[in-house]
């Protein structure tokens, strides 16, 4: 299983507010900067947010990053159909001294 | 435009070895870190290894040390991948994925190269 744990799946309907937990531990999230990825469908992640909270240039503020702890949280506001994807978290490990991924959360907006 | 371009995946047995190569473009190869990720199907994310933009410090993934060495040629804008006594469990679409501005993050994929490990 990953070192950091994300909610299989999430859903909401169009124009909602979802949010997906990422949560893991001292040597991972409670030390390091958290990086969030969406995946769409037969395609390669991109990057959504990084050191915790940042959008790169191009990313809508629909999206945005928090870190509390040992925790993260996305969060996508105005939820649209072309939203649906999976959503990774990602981290360095400092006692693995490798970087590290949640499992995924398959967002579903019905 | 930043662009990575994997190639070299393909079908091989067990304990065979394959060659991955990203071919870089849009921007200065050499100052950029870099990573391979791969993703087994229907899984997902996996980071695996990590270059330098000197090619002075390397990193591995527990799961693939000692059997995958990573390499650049900056000349060449190119990030490679050696594969060595491959696994069934290393059947997987490989990315190469360049290190963000952030501490943590990586900024740019490539579309990915599968390679499936089977007899």
């Amino acid at each position: 299983q990953s070192v950091l744990t994300q909610p299989p799946s999430v859903s909401a309907a169009p124009g909602q507010k979802v949010t997906i937990s990422c949560s893991g531990s001292s040597p991972n999230i409670g030390n390091n900067y958290v990086s969030w990825y969406q995946q769409l469908p037969g395609t390669a992640p991109k990057l959504l947010i990084y050191d915790n909270n940042k959008r790169p240039s191009g990313i809508p503020d629909r999206f945005s990053g928090s870190k509390s702890g040992t925790s993260a949280t996305l969060g996508i506001t105005g939820l649209q159909t072309g939203d649906e994807a999976d959503y990774y978290c990602g981290t360095w490990d400092s006692s693995l001294s490798a970087r590290v991924f949640g499992g995924g959360t398959k967002l579903t907006v019905l | 435009e930043v662009q990575l371009v994997e190639s070299g995946g393909g079908l091989v047995q067990p304990g065979g070895s394959l060659r991955l190569s990203c071919a870089a473009s849009g921007f200065t190869f050499s100052t950029q870190d870099m990573n391979w990720v791969r993703q087994a199907p229907g899984k997902g994310l996996e980071w695996v290894s990590y270059i330098s933009g000197s090619s002075g410090t390397k990193i591995y993934a527990d799961s693939v040390k000692g059997r995958f060495t990573i390499s650049r040629d900056n000349a060449k804008n190119s990030l490679y991948l050696q594969m060595n006594s491959l696994r069934d469990e290393d059947t997987a679409v490989y990315y190469c994925a360049r290190d963000g501005v952030g501490a943590t993050d990586f900024d740019y994929w490539g579309q990915g190269t599968l390679v499936t490990v089977s007899s």
